[in-house]
């Protein structure tokens, strides 16, 4: 199995441009999760889904947005990006919920904005 | 309240000397509390989950952490580090009161002196 699969692995954006994280699992899991890293920061929750067709906020969604039309794939939309969005992104996946299960997580982004 | 609080981003061992790191929580119902590694240039992996179960909670690679109410943390040890323990870790909390949601520490590095 592949686990969490994130593409691309590097992104280079300038300021106002739009782009995609990929994000897919094919573990069956119902729950993932969008994360930015940052130094210092640890790892903080942007936008999650507990199953198809659900998303919630996280505690910084604000210039991200989401969707989850199936099981497996869960992108992450930047919509004008901005240097602040410079960061590392995770994508995770957990059969359940976080309460109990672990998370996978995958490979992460490295997006630059300029 | 910080939810979960790392002492220390930095530390720094000898290599077979012990390696203690510090994770205090923040919640006023039974937690979830997990301990996630961080090699360079890639995702998070689980070292190991307090589920409620026994205290004191044994992970991969020779770590394990102790679940201590009365003090609120879960610190992480393991009794004689090794090169390949370089890397950073994080504690993480889940619980009904964060809802959905795992609330990841700032994250502490960890470098092993040869």
């Amino acid at each position: 199995n592949a686990g969490v699969t994130q593409t691309p692995k590097f992104q280079v954006l300038k300021t106002g441009q739009s782009m995609t994280l990929q994000c897919a699992q094919d573990m069956n899991h119902e729950y993932m999760s969008w994360y930015r890293q940052d130094p210092g920061m640890g790892l903080r929750l942007i936008h999650y889904s507990v199953g198809a067709g659900i998303t919630d906020q996280g505690e910084v969604p604000n210039g991200y947005n989401v969707s989850r039309s199936t099981t497996e794939d869960f992108p992450l939309r930047l919509l004008s990006a901005a240097p602040s969005q410079t960061s590392v992104y995770f994508c995770a996946s957990s059969l359940s919920g976080p309460m109990n299960t672990e998370a996978f997580f995958g490979q992460g982004t490295r997006l630059t904005v300029v | 309240a910080q939810s979960v609080t790392q002492l220390g981003s930095h530390v720094s061992v000898s290599e077979g000397a012990l390696v203690l790191l510090r994770c205090n929580y923040s919640s006023s119902v039974p937690p979830y509390l997990f301990w996630y590694v961080q090699y360079p240039n890639q995702g998070l992996q689980l070292l190991l989950k307090y589920t409620s179960a026994a205290t004191l909670v044994k992970g991969i690679n020779g770590f394990e952490a102790e679940f201590k109410k009365s003090e609120t943390s879960f610190h992480l040890t393991k009794p004689s580090a090794h090169m390949s323990d370089a890397a950073e870790y994080f504690c993480a909390v889940s619980s009904v009161e964060y809802g959905n949601k795992l609330v990841f520490g700032a994250g502490t590095i960890l470098r092993v002196k040869s």
